[in-house]
């Protein structure tokens, strides 16, 4: 099984901040990797898949890079509406798994 | 526009079995080939991703849950559904039920999510 560790686990910036939050697989994926958002009560939302592309709708101000074991993504400028906690996703192969989260406080 | 949602009880006693169905709309369980899932997401914590089904029928099961769980398709009501046997408070989770896209390798859409708490 690909094992995803994320970190931090939490971060605490101010509007405005640039925040990074970065995603390790045990072996390499390629770019097989999708970014969530979740907010509290609701269902994740994807953000980011194969690495570095953005999904339709969601603001430029997000990023993704990497690619083998080593994945970023980047809010370069913090708005309020970002508070959510953050999930890495590997779609190499089955079992899928996803990072442990991090949970993003303004 | 496709849509998913959860129906199952909400309580279940421990050793006993989760039953969850998930309902398809705006779209097939059996001709759009992707693969049919469950997600589920204990109170508090992350993502634990538990079975997926492809439209024709091959399944895959998380490796930790594979003694326990089956998931199986109903093509007659457009549904899949999802059974876990010998429940516990471990298993007290909020399950989504979701569609893979195996060409870009991410879940959407997702269901609302419904809360199973496994108590007597």
């Amino acid at each position: 099984d690909i094992q995803m560790t994320q970190s931090p686990s939490s971060v605490s910036a101010s509007v405005g901040d640039r925040v990074t939050i970065t995603c390790r697989a045990s072996q390499t994926i390629d770019s097989w990797l999708a970014w969530y958002q979740q907010k509290p009560g609701k269902a994740p939302q994807v953000l980011i898949y194969a690495a570095s592309n953005l999904e339709s709708g969601v603001p430029l101000r997000f990023s993704g890079s990497g690619s083998g074991t080593d994945f970023t993504l980047t809010i370069s400028s913090l708005q309020p509406e970002d508070s959510a906690t953050y999930y890495c996703q590997q779609a190499k192969s089955f079992p899928l798994t996803f990072g442990g989260g991090t949970k993003v406080e303004i | 526009q496709l849509q998913l949602q959860e129906s199952g009880p909400r309580l279940v006693k421990p050793s006993e079995t989760l039953s969850l169905t998930c309902t398809v709309s705006g779209g097939s369980v059996s001709s759009d080939k992707d693969y049919w899932s469950w997600i589920r997401q204990p109170p508090g914590k992350g993502l634990e991703w538990i079975a997926s089904i492809y439209y024709s029928g091959s399944t895959y099961y998380n490796p930790s849950l594979r003694s326990r769980v089956t998931i199986f398709l109903d093509t007659s009501r457009n549904q899949f559904s999802l059974r876990l046997t010998s429940g516990t408070a471990a298993d007290t989770a909020l399950y989504y039920c979701t569609r893979y896209i195996s060409a870009t390798g991410w879940f959407d859409p997702w269901g609302q999510g419904t809360l199973v708490t496994v108590s007597s």
